[in-house]
């Protein structure tokens, strides 16, 4: 059984271009969701979405940032025209339930150049 | 605004002796908080909860206390082992019944044999 797989493990970008991070959660997992962690930081909630819907972004900046969770596939996290504040690691987390232990990827690693 | 504070960056411990991670919070709504304990270049996994309704809860090596009139949290692992060299962090979540959970700034222990 399969943990939460992130793709890329690491992601170099230069500042402008657009970064899309994805996540498959776990098999039978129907919750998703990003989290931020800065350099020297806790993680920072970002998204949670169920299939094809977004359910929270209040924590998602309000440019450049999107996500989704289509029917088929995996989550992605896009960033358009990335800066260099956006250098940070990325972690995808799913549950099984609303209320169920999250189990986290291993992480996407952003640098902006 | 930091709802969730670990003031100790780091921490060094003899091996066989006792590791005691601390974490303040502010926002007395918290009903239950989550350890989670990260390796570099991985996911946080789930350590060991405790609901607001109790104040002691034990798993084989692991107690946490909680002293809800302070706003306090800690974490005790003993004996220590090499193995839990990790940096831990604390967690609550917010927002309803959904895994948004606000991250403390983590705790780098290091046990020394």
């Amino acid at each position: 059984n399969a943990g939460v797989m992130q793709n890329p493990r690491h992601l170099v970008r230069r500042r402008g271009q657009e970064a899309r991070l994805r996540c498959s959660p776990m098999k039978g997992h129907s919750h998703v969701y990003w989290y931020r962690q800065l350099p020297e930081e806790g993680l920072k909630f970002m998204v949670y979405l169920q299939k094809e819907n977004i359910i929270d972004e209040s924590g998602m900046p309000k440019e450049r940032f999107s996500a989704e969770f289509p029917k088929e596939g995996p989550s992605i996290l896009r960033i358009q025209q990335v800066v260099r504040g956006d250098s940070a690691a990325y972690f995808c987390a799913s549950s099984p339930t609303y209320t169920g232990e999250l189990f986290f990827g291993e992480g996407s690693r952003l640098t902006v150049l | 605004d930091q709802q969730v504070k670990q003031n100790s960056p780091s921490l060094s411990v003899q091996e066989g002796r006792i590791s005691i991670l601390n974490c303040d919070y502010t926002n007395s709504m918290f009903d239950y908080f989550l350890w989670y304990k990260k390796y570099p270049a991985e996911g946080p996994t789930f350590l060991i909860s405790i609901s607001s309704i109790k104040d002691k809860n034990e798993d084989g090596r692991f107690t946490v206390f909680l002293n809800k009139s302070a706003k306090h949290l800690s974490l005790h692992i003993v004996p220590s082992q090499p193995g839990d060299s990790a940096v831990y962090f604390c967690a609550a979540p917010f927002g309803g019944g959904a895994q948004k959970l606000v991250f403390g700034q983590g705790t780098r222990l290091t046990i020394n044999p």
